[in-house]
């Protein structure tokens, strides 16, 4: 059974850093592209970043270019999101999601992990 | 990075169908076949409904059928029951980027 758990969401302030992780089981984690998809309180989604399987393609959303980091640790099954510069706009419960192989649908989500900057 | 157009609210009575749009660009939806269909109960995290424009995965039911023309994409479901009611997200993949649709929520009368 594929399981995605998210950990790492807490408060910060404006201006700080938080790590997120995803811990990945019941498949060959380094096969497939992961992203990081984050939902403000009350909105839609909004995608924020992807890593492909061997971490050779990255991407990120314009509103979080130059701030934030997405990483993997296929040896771990681990998806990792580093957050600098938080602003209050980036509170949000932070899901990541496999891809379905070969694909950018997102076939399998984690359960979320809130992240709230304020001061 | 533009959002995808959806209209914000949709309703249908038990049994009917319902189509819900979802528009983008010809740099996203109308440039690919990568689009996706997402539901979701509140509290809850999204379940995969469509992906690339008409295709289910293990498990959705036949209720659910996604098309394309040009830019547009839509999600038909048919034979409404109360458990479709949720918010439903659109998908498309563009270059560099993944965009998502602002989302509907889908009401059974």
């Amino acid at each position: 059974e594929v399981q995605l758990v998210e950990s790492g969401g807490g408060l910060v302030q404006p201006g700080g850093s938080l790590r997120l992780s995803c811990a990945a089981s019941g498949f060959t984690f380094s096969t497939y592209s992961m992203n990081w998809v984050r939902q403000a309180p009350g909105k839609g989604l909004e995608w924020v970043s992807y890593i492909s399987g061997g971490s050779s393609t990255i991407y990120y959303a314009d509103s979080v270019k130059g701030r934030f980091r997405i990483s993997r640790d296929n040896a771990k099954n681990s998806l990792y999101l580093q957050m600098n510069g938080l602003r209050a706009e980036d509170t949000a419960v932070y899901y990541c999601a496999r891809d379905l192989y070969g694909d950018y649908a997102h076939e399998y989500w984690g359960q979320g992990t809130l992240v709230t900057v304020s001061s | 990075q533009s959002a995808l157009t959806q209209p914000p609210s949709a309703s249908g009575s038990p049994g009917q169908s319902v189509t819900i749009s979802c528009t983008g660009t010809s740099s996203d939806v109308g440039a690919y076949n990568y689009v996706s269909w997402y539901q979701q109960h509140p509290g809850k995290a999204p379940k995969l409904l469509i992906y690339e424009v008409t295709k289910r995965p293990s498990g959705v039911p036949d209720r659910f059928s996604g098309s394309k023309s040009g830019n547009t994409a839509s999600l038909t479901v048919s034979g409404l029951q109360a458990e479709d009611e949720a918010d439903y997200y659109c998908s498309s993949y563009a270059v560099n980027d993944n965009r998502f649709g602002g989302g509907t929520k889908l009401t059974v009368l």
